[in-house]
């Protein structure tokens, strides 16, 4: 069975601070995906990033970088000088390709305040 | 750019009525999901499709039920609404062969 487990339920920063979310995941597949959903206070989950398994080579995309570990089973994500529209859940996820399920993770909280 | 849609953003029912819930999809995808999203537990799976007429259980179905008759249309059933049902529902889509799940912009679902 597939597990994510996002330990931080909150994270409060004040802005240009550096926030980084933990994501652990548990599953027996050796293929899988995993990604990283951003739902700001408008309510639509929006799609942020997808690391496949063979792949572990991190990735940075203006203030945002993942750091994937696959020999701690870890997915975490960094918000570097965070801003007030970072505000918003994250959730980590996971999927198998064969049925295209996603497990997600309970999300995390992230204030960013001015 | 794939479009999710939902017919209602906030939707308010009292216990025991059948309240649907519609999503579309306008690229085509082969495979729809509806989620659950309660504080503390993230998104949990209801049901998906991975085809017209086709439909499987998730991890939560009890409850629901679904009905996938055209492509881009995929509805959830709640057949007789019950307080604990009182949640943010989302639906999203994927193409077969694809990696990445979009999503609509969720239904706030009050029952009273």
């Amino acid at each position: 069975a597939q597990k994510v487990t996002q330990a931080q339920t909150e994270i409060s920063v004040v802005e240009k601070e550096d926030v980084t979310l933990d994501c652990v995941y548990e599953t027996r597949d050796t293929t899988y995906y995993l990604f990283w959903y951003k739902q700001p206070p408008s309510g639509e989950l929006v799609f942020l990033i997808r690391r496949n398994s063979f792949d572990e080579q991190n990735e940075i995309s203006g203030r945002y970088s993942w750091n994937f570990q696959k020999s701690t089973s870890s997915f975490n994500f960094t918000i570097t000088a965070s801003q007030v529209v970072d505000s918003a859940v994250y959730f980590c996820a996971l999927s198998e390709p064969h049925d295209y399920k996603l497990s997600f993770g309970a999300g995390t909280t992230v204030t960013v305040r001015a | 750019d794939v479009k999710v849609t939902q017919s209602s953003r906030y939707l308010v029912k009292r216990t025991g009525e059948k309240v649907f819930l519609e999503c579309v999809q306008d690229m085509d995808h082969e495979n729809m999901f509806w989620y659950r999203q309660d504080p503390g537990l993230g998104l949990r799976l209801i049901y998906f499709s991975y085809d017209v007429k086709m439909k499987e259980k998730g991890d939560i179905p009890e409850g629901y039920s679904v009905s996938r008759e055209k492509k881009e249309r995929f509805s959830l059933i709640l057949e007789s609404a019950s307080t604990n049902q009182t949640s943010m529902y989302l639906c999203a889509s994927i193409v077969r062969g694809g990696e990445t799940q979009y999503f609509g912009p969720g239904t706030r679902l009050l029952v009273l």
